[in-house]
């Protein structure tokens, strides 16, 4: 069975704070990608991952970092956490060539506040 | 910026009846669409995709997609209270490594 999981489903951090969110997926796919979802702006792609140590910047980039030292592993990193990064984050994974069948898979997601 | 636009709703329907979800999207070079359901608090859940023009059915579930006018839908037959939800159109553009752009999704409310 497909799965994704997240290192926290709620975070609490204040201003100025370093936080790393951790995602891991058990199913082998060479794509993982960082969101964040917004009341009324959909979900917005942070960063993206296509093979390990390999990131791309999505939309919106500025304030987050990532890493991939390992296949299974994506990590978002908020170098100096901010009030307006709070937010529900979420991971997803897909294969790379999965052709017009393509599917991202979800994590639960971790719902950040900054205070 | 390629976008994806959904209407927020919410959209009301009662039980039973068909609800008509849609989409439009800019970037005419996409290649293949998908609808997501997202009960509040939970993560995305793909219900759909579909990537030629025409209909797609799958239970209860129609997809339609009109790549001339940039227009994809999601047809709910028969309508129950349990798919009350967000649905979320999601767009595989042309920029390559399977990125997905998202609407800002419509909420659906049935009510008995």
């Amino acid at each position: 069975d497909v799965k994704v999981t997240q290192s926290s489903r709620y975070l609490v951090k204040r201003t100025g704070e370093k936080v790393f969110l951790e995602c891991v997926q058990d199913m082998d796919h060479e794509n993982m990608f960082w969101y964040r979802q917004d009341p009324g702006l959909g979900l917005r792609l942070i960063y993206f991952s296509y093979d390990v140590k390999m990131k791309e910047k999505g939309d919106i980039p500025e304030g987050y970092s990532v890493s991939r030292e390992k296949k299974e592993r994506f990590s978002l990193i908020l170098e100096s956490a901010s009030t307006n990064q709070t937010s529900m984050y979420l991971c997803a994974s897909s294969l790379a060539l999965a052709g017009d069948s393509y599917e991202q898979y979800f994590g639960p997601g971790t719902r950040l506040t900054v205070t | 910026q390629k976008e994806v636009e959904q209407n927020s709703g919410p959209l009301s329907v009662p039980e039973g009846a068909i609800a008509s979800l849609n989409c439009t999207y800019s970037d005419r070079g996409s290649q293949s669409f998908f609808w997501y359901r997202q009960y509040s608090g939970k993560s995305p859940e793909l219900i759909m995709f579909i990537y030629s023009n025409g209909d797609k059915e799958d239970g209860r579930f129609t997809a339609q997609l009109n790549k001339a006018s940039q227009y994809v839908s999601l047809l709910i037959r028969d309508s129950q209270p349990s798919d009350s939800a967000t649905y979320l159109c999601a767009v595989r553009g042309s920029g390559g490594y399977n990125k997905l752009i998202f609407g800002a999704g419509t909420r659906l409310a049935v009510h008995p």
